[in-house]
């Protein structure tokens, strides 16, 4: 089965600029996660769509980020307008199951964002 | 919210050698999974285990629920092992997302 495929795999762009990625979820997965890595750290959640639906963008910086889902598969972040400190890995996830559930997360490439 | 923490933070290892990575929770958890990040940045599933123990050839994985902890195996390291292994969980309420450790980085030298 196809993986969960991310555009594009690098980006960089001044700060204030804006930026948007792209992701398409394994094939009939129900929940769909960005996640920001920063060089060093673990993944931290953004935001976590259930289908189409939002289950939890309590970490998404919403006066500079935002997502969507339409029709429950593919997805988008944007970065608006980016600054210094958004530089780092985004990384796409997809899961089976609802989150409550429990099912194993599989993830995309990533896209590295460097702000200059 | 949980707290995810690993040990050791760094780890060297001859090709051959085995290892043991840890990762203690802090809260009861429904859903503790382990990743492999190559050193090109992909970040792979190597096991779900919220419970008991499960083995894909030269790695296991154990999961005692009840102590709060979860440890990896890795059984003749080589140098494809390397990388940075990461333990996530989640709590068993309404929906919420895994918790990532900081991780543990492993260089396995030939």
């Amino acid at each position: 089965e196809a993986g969960v495929a991310q555009s594009p795999r690098y980006k960089i762009i001044e700060k204030r600029q804006s930026v948007a990625f792209w992701c398409n979820p394994i094939s009939g997965h129900a929940t769909l996660y960005w996640y920001q890595q920063i060089l060093g750290q673990g993944p931290k959640l953004l935001i976590q769509f259930q289908n189409n639906g939002v289950v939890d963008d309590s970490q998404l910086p919403k006066d500079r980020f935002s997502a969507e889902r339409l029709k429950g598969v593919d997805s988008t972040l944007k970065i608006q307008p980016a600054k210094l400190e958004d530089s780092a890995v985004y990384l796409c996830a997809s899961g089976l199951y609802r989150a409550a559930v429990g099912s194993p997360l599989h993830f995309g490439n990533g896209t590295r964002l460097t702000v200059t | 919210g949980i707290q995810v923490e690993q040990s050791p933070p760094d780890l060297i290892l001859q090709e051959g050698a085995n290892s043991t990575l840890r990762c203690n929770f802090s809260d009861s958890v429904n859903n503790l999974q382990w990743f492999h990040q190559n050193p090109w940045g992909q970040l792979i599933n190597l096991f779900y285990i919220p419970s008991g123990t499960k083995q894909n050839g030269r790695l296991s994985a154990t999961t005692v629920a009840t102590e709060r902890y979860s440890l990896l195996y890795i059984s003749s390291s080589q140098t494809t092992d390397s990388g940075v292994y990461f333990c996530a969980a989640s709590r068993p309420s309404g929906n919420t997302p895994l918790v990532f450790g900081k991780g543990t980085r492993l260089s396995v030298i030939a």
